[in-house]
């Protein structure tokens, strides 16, 4: 099955910083997800993407769908240590309708 | 409280013992899934249900079965375990499986740990 290539694997980075991540397919989607999964926990939906060039935020999050339809972005500005987790980008096959296809996972940690 | 519920939460089996993970969900959901998740390869989909009896395989779907007898209910089985299904299970529902915004965005369980030796 297909996977994205999300992108850093891992990130460490001081309180305060801003965060950038993306994700990238060689198909395209029609709609893109952002997830983030506490220890222990599963993923929470934190900004979901429904039109190429869409920008949206949530709070100190901003998503961007990209122009291609291959690829969404995720920044964080002013990073704080419950930040800390697993971010997962997900892909919605425009032929296959029931199939997220989400991607490897960048792991962020945040030191004070 | 809207959710999906998975149990065990951790399971230490061993090689052969069938075993069944639950998953229920409590907001009429028509589309559930189950994941695994592992180190460096993200969630992979293991099987899906459109709706109740209607079940159809994800990308990983070897050494697995479920069933989708209700619409609430969504079991994981695992008639043979072996140590490489060793992993973190995730449960997930959404309203629907269309591409309706907003209706295709799933809901996660906890998670179970699962540990075949």
């Amino acid at each position: 099955g297909q996977q994205l290539n999300q992108s850093p694997q891992s990130m460490f980075i001081q309180e305060g910083e801003d965060v950038s991540m993306n994700c990238t397919s060689s198909s395209i989607f029609n709609t893109w997800l952002w997830y983030k999964q506490e220890p222990g926990e599963g993923p929470v939906l934190l900004i979901a993407l429904y039109k190429a060039g869409e920008l949206t935020s949530n709070g100190r999050l901003t998503a961007q769908f990209g122009i291609t339809r291959k690829d969404s972005f995720l920044n964080i500005s002013a990073s704080i240590p419950s930040d800390v987790g697993i971010y997962f980008c997900a892909g919605l096959d425009t032929g296959t309708a029931s199939k997220l296809t989400f991607g490897t996972g960048t792991r962020l940690q945040v030191t004070l | 409280e809207a959710q999906v519920t998975q149990n065990p939460r951790y399971l230490i089996t061993v090689t052969g013992k069938k075993l069944t993970v639950t998953c229920s969900q409590n907001m009429n959901h028509e589309y559930m899934s189950w994941y695994r998740q592992d180190p460096g390869l993200g969630l992979r989909q293991i099987y899906y249900s459109m709706n109740v009896e209607v079940t159809d395989k994800g990308d990983v779907p070897e050494g697995y079965k479920v069933s989708r007898k209700e619409k609430r209910n969504f079991p994981l089985i695992l008639e043979s375990p072996s140590p490489n299904q060793t992993s973190l299970y995730f449960c997930a529902s959404s309203l629907l499986a269309a591409t309706t915004s907003g209706a295709n965005v799933l809901t996660f369980g906890a998670g179970s740990r699962l540990t075949v030796l």
